[in-house]
């Protein structure tokens, strides 16, 4: 069946720093994926998607690139900041309505 | 726009009580969503409501029943709460296959 697998949290960062969180599925047919965000008290909401091998999305600072070869999705950001402190979760759809979450990926930023 | 909203945001119960989780989107989308959110397994689909007067089973339906009251709203219901329900229900829309989805705030639900 389609997974999701990431890297288990919590990442612990320094402001400023590079990060990357590393995404990984199993997937039949030709899935989207997509970074969601969620911050403390709050729903998810989408930081960024691809929907075919190559793409790359990006938001905020952030960027993933959809890696067919190697069913990837890892996200990453160049220099990151506190309010980057969150939960991130990597999810894909293969055509159907249901969507495959990973565990979530828990960032702390330090000032 | 409010978007996805949920009521309500915090309930205890005790098991064997019933409850409504109530959800409600003002973006005219076709497709609404319950996930429970649990600690370590990322977010596990309950029920989903293609369009209005369709619903169809997820991942984790057992003890749960929704209605898709019309397009706007979709309510989850636990006839009898088990503390293997203790969870966080999040509620989601989206206008179909492959669209990214619209969460709303979340139902911290706590079963005693």
């Amino acid at each position: 069946g389609n997974s999701v697998t990431q890297m288990e949290g919590p990442v612990t960062l320094s402001e400023e720093a590079f990060l990357t969180i590393n995404c990984t599925y199993t997937a039949t047919g030709y899935p989207s994926l997509f970074w969601y965000v969620q911050y403390p008290g709050e729903g998810l909401q989408l930081l960024l998607k691809a929907t075919k091998a190559d793409d790359k999305g990006s938001n905020k600072g952030f960027e993933a690139t959809y890696r067919k070869e190697t069913t990837s999705f890892h996200l990453e950001k160049g220099s990151v900041q506190v309010s980057d402190s969150a939960v991130y979760f990597c999810a894909l759809t293969t055509g159907g309505f249901k969507t495959i979450f990973g565990a979530g990926t828990r960032l702390f930023v330090k000032a | 726009n409010a978007g996805v909203t949920q009521t309500p945001k915090f309930q205890v119960l005790k098991t064997g009580q019933s409850m409504t989780l109530q959800c409600a989107q003002d973006m005219n989308h076709n497709s609404m969503y319950w996930y429970r959110q649990d600690p370590g397994m990322g977010l596990r689909l309950i029920y989903y409501s293609a369009s209005e007067g369709t619903t169809d089973k997820g991942e984790v339906p057992n003890g749960y029943n929704v209605s898709r009251l019309n397009k706007r709203e979709f309510s989850l219901r636990l006839e009898s709460a088990a503390p293997s329900q203790t969870s966080v229900y999040f509620c989601a829309s989206n206008e179909g296959i492959r669209e990214t989805q619209y969460f709303g705030p979340g139902t911290r639900l706590l079963v005693l």
